[in-house]
């Protein structure tokens, strides 16, 4: 179990920008999220795949952002046209099949908008 | 729907003294309910989880939770604090009706004091 990886680990960039994050979940999980967090926040649901499939994203998830994952396996967030109030940390999780199972989180990527 | 609150944004106790973490839950069906534990600059750790079955749930490092459906809250507790123990904690919930979207609390910041 080598453990959810996120790449970067943070992202400096100016307003406008588009950006690209990338997470590798722990290789036996099918299902994969994405959360934003805030300061002082619990990490707020953005979207879920269950391998390939998005099968749900939140309104929070604007039109400036797309998620994928392509094989099943690793997942791509990006955002376009960055803006200030997008700086926040991104934490990717990965867990089993089930709901009872718990969630696996990576260090995140932690974004500033300049 | 499910939402989760967290009573204390901060909590500080001195090294040996007795931990307690509140967390009240609302779900309209019987929940999934998960401790998460966050250092500074890193993802989420599970602490413990309660799905079905014995009310009192351990986890790692000495924590335990007990499940209070009365009270709908799942409160986090260990005996003895240790300056390790310095950390944001997360409450979480799952309502168990086949949904995936996990809803955090905002968090509880403990401080252990020498």
């Amino acid at each position: 179990d080598t453990g959810v990886s996120q790449d970067p680990r943070h992202k400096i960039t100016k307003r406008g920008q588009n950006v690209t994050f990338r997470c590798d979940p722990i290789s036996e999980h099918n299902r994969l999220y994405w959360y934003r967090q805030t300061l002082g926040q619990g990490p707020e649901f953005l979207t879920y795949f269950q391998n390939e499939a998005q099968l749900e994203k939140s309104r929070l998830l604007s039109d400036r952002f797309s998620a994928e994952r392509p094989k099943g396996s690793f997942s791509t967030l990006e955002i376009q046209r960055t803006e200030q109030g997008d700086s926040a940390m991104y934490l990717c999780a990965s867990s089993l099949d089930g709901d009872n199972q718990p969630q696996h989180f990576g260090d995140g990527t932690r974004l500033s908008i300049l | 729907a499910q939402s989760v609150t967290q009573l204390g944004s901060h909590v500080s106790v001195s090294e040996g003294a007795l931990v307690l973490l509140r967390c009240n839950y609302s779900s309209s069906v019987p929940p999934y309910l998960f401790w998460y534990v966050q250092y500074p600059n890193q993802g989420l750790q599970l602490l413990l989880k309660y799905t079905t079955g014995a009310t009192l749930v351990k986890g790692i490092n000495g924590f335990e939770a007990e499940f209070k459906k009365s009270e709908t809250s799942f409160p986090l507790t260990k005996p003895s604090a240790h300056m390790s123990d310095a950390a944001e904690y997360f409450c979480a919930v799952i309502g168990n009706t086949g949904g995936f979207k996990t809803i955090f609390g905002a968090g509880t910041r403990l401080f252990v004091k020498a």
